[in-house]
């Protein structure tokens, strides 16, 4: 089935600091990308939604400038949280869906953040 | 609108009793249906999905069946193990666009 990854799995940074998420679809070519991200003990909450070559989509409420978004290929979507602060701190989870794989998202196994 | 209800927990069992978890929907046109499983610290696994009303998705013991008439796709096992334990979430893809619905998410525990 459709594998998608997540790195770092965890990461530590400082307030202040920005850090990167990848999510890499490993095999197939995923058109549409979904950033999520998990609040202790809360359910998903969608992001953004990025289309291969466009610009996100970003759900009511999210920061565009703080929570940068790239898909420039097929297979790789970034997320970058800038100018981090503790607040920021979360599980972050990607999804993807294209080529053989429309039928429904794929999840990656997330990037736990936490912010210093 | 689309939406999704799940019981709330926590939910404690002991080892091989029966599950349940309910959950229902609310959705416009024809959804896909999903249970997800989050073990502690990791991310989401699909467990099961059902694409059709009366569909039963079905894996490792825990099975869900699509019912149109109740908006219903409940989670069931006949008898936990203590490996169980982790949060499950109900899910709803509209196939109309890209967005994916999640319940709340119900912790399990299982003790032995």
């Amino acid at each position: 089935g459709a594998v998608v990854s997540q790195h770092p799995s965890r990461v530590i940074c400082k307030s202040g600091t920005s850090v990167k998420i990848e999510c890499r679809s490993l095999d197939f070519q995923a058109t549409t990308m979904f950033w999520y991200r998990q609040f202790p003990k809360k359910s998903l909450m969608l992001m953004a939604t990025s289309n291969e070559g466009s610009k996100a989509t970003y759900e009511q409420g999210v920061e565009k400038d703080k929570f940068l978004i790239n898909h420039a290929s097929l297979t790789l979507s970034t997320l970058t949280v800038t100018s981090a602060h503790p607040e920021d701190s979360s599980f972050y989870i990607c999804s993807a869906r294209g080529g053989r794989y429309q039928e429904t998202q794929y999840f990656g196994p997330g990037t736990r953040l936490l912010v210093l | 609108g689309n939406s999704v209800t799940q019981m709330e927990g926590p939910v404690t069992l002991s080892e091989e009793a029966f599950l349940t978890i309910n959950c229902t929907y609310t959705a416009t046109g024809y959804p896909s249906l999903f249970w997800y499983v989050q073990y502690p610290g990791e991310g989401l696994q699909l467990l099961l999905k059902a694409t059709k009303a009366d569909d039963k998705g079905s894996n490792k013991g825990f099975e869900a069946t699509y019912r149109k008439e109740t908006t219903s796709f409940h989670l069931e096992k006949g008898s936990v193990q203590v490996s169980d334990s982790a949060v499950y979430f109900c899910a709803l893809d509209s196939n109309t666009g890209n967005q994916f619905y999640f319940g709340t998410g119900t912790s399990l525990t299982v003790i032995p």
